[in-house]
């Protein structure tokens, strides 16, 4: 069974760019995945910031962008702000109507 | 505005049955499909399941295929998921969320907005 593969962890200083990244544990990923991004906090719904590999969803502040890095979607960060520490998760569109979600990343902003 | 809002979540025993249902409003509701994603105490996000905007296609992970059932009904703009045979490792908030597969007009493939999500507890 494929996994979408995530950084378990990552740390960027305020002010600082970061990328998190969205792979296969079997293959690469391409726009085909259509892959999104979503952002939680503890106790908190998740919210949409990129979908279809760059497009941000409304309302979701440009230092959020999405593209395509080697074999793997990208989330970038760039500007980091305290309330940007919080868990991510990618989802890739696995066709045949699955969509699977990557184990999420703990981004830390310190 | 778009909403989402969950009900018929709550304590249940292994092997007992549950019924969530996601009522949706600001969006017409049969032009979009509709998932049901979850997460476990302390664990990230997992999709569960998925239908098609008229209803005609459904679409399960592995994990609950042939003990939860998916449905909805557009005259009243709601989201359902039937779980039977529930299991200590279904513990878990349930998300309803809009998107992540095909109406008759398009396709989605992610998700735009969410429910608040409701706790469903399996244990004896």
């Amino acid at each position: 069974q494929t996994v979408v593969t995530q950084e378990p962890a990552l740390s960027v200083s305020p002010g600082g760019t970061v990328t998190l990244t969205c792979g296969l544990s079997s293959g690469s990923v391409s726009t085909r995945y259509y892959p999104s991004w979503y952002q939680q906090t503890p106790g908190q719904a998740p919210r949409t910031l990129i979908y279809s590999t760059n497009t941000r969803s409304s309302g979701v502040p440009d230092r959020f962008s999405g593209s395509m890095f080697g074999n793997k979607a990208a989330l970038t960060i760039t500007g980091a702000q305290a309330d940007d520490e919080s868990d991510y998760y990618c989802v890739l569109y696995m066709g045949n109507g699955i969509v699977v979600f990557g184990g999420g990343t703990k981004l830390t902003v310190l | 505005e778009v909403q989402l809002l969950e009900s018929g979540g709550g304590l249940v025993q292994p092997g007992g049955s549950l019924r969530l249902s996601c009522a949706a409003s600001g969006f017409t509701f049969s032009s979009y499909a509709m998932s049901w994603v979850r997460q476990a105490p302390g664990k990230g996000l997992q999709w569960v399941s998925a239908i098609s905007g008229l209803g005609g296609s459904t679409y399960y992970a592995d994990s609950v295929k042939g003990r939860f059932t998916i449905s909805r009904d557009n005259s009243k703009n709601t989201l359902y998921l039937q779980m039977n045979s529930l299991r200590a490792e279904d513990t878990a908030v349930y998300y309803c969320a809009k998107g992540g597969g095909c109406s008759s007009a398009s396709c989605q493939y992610s998700f735009d907005y969410w429910g608040q999500g409701m706790l469903v507890t399996v244990s004896s």
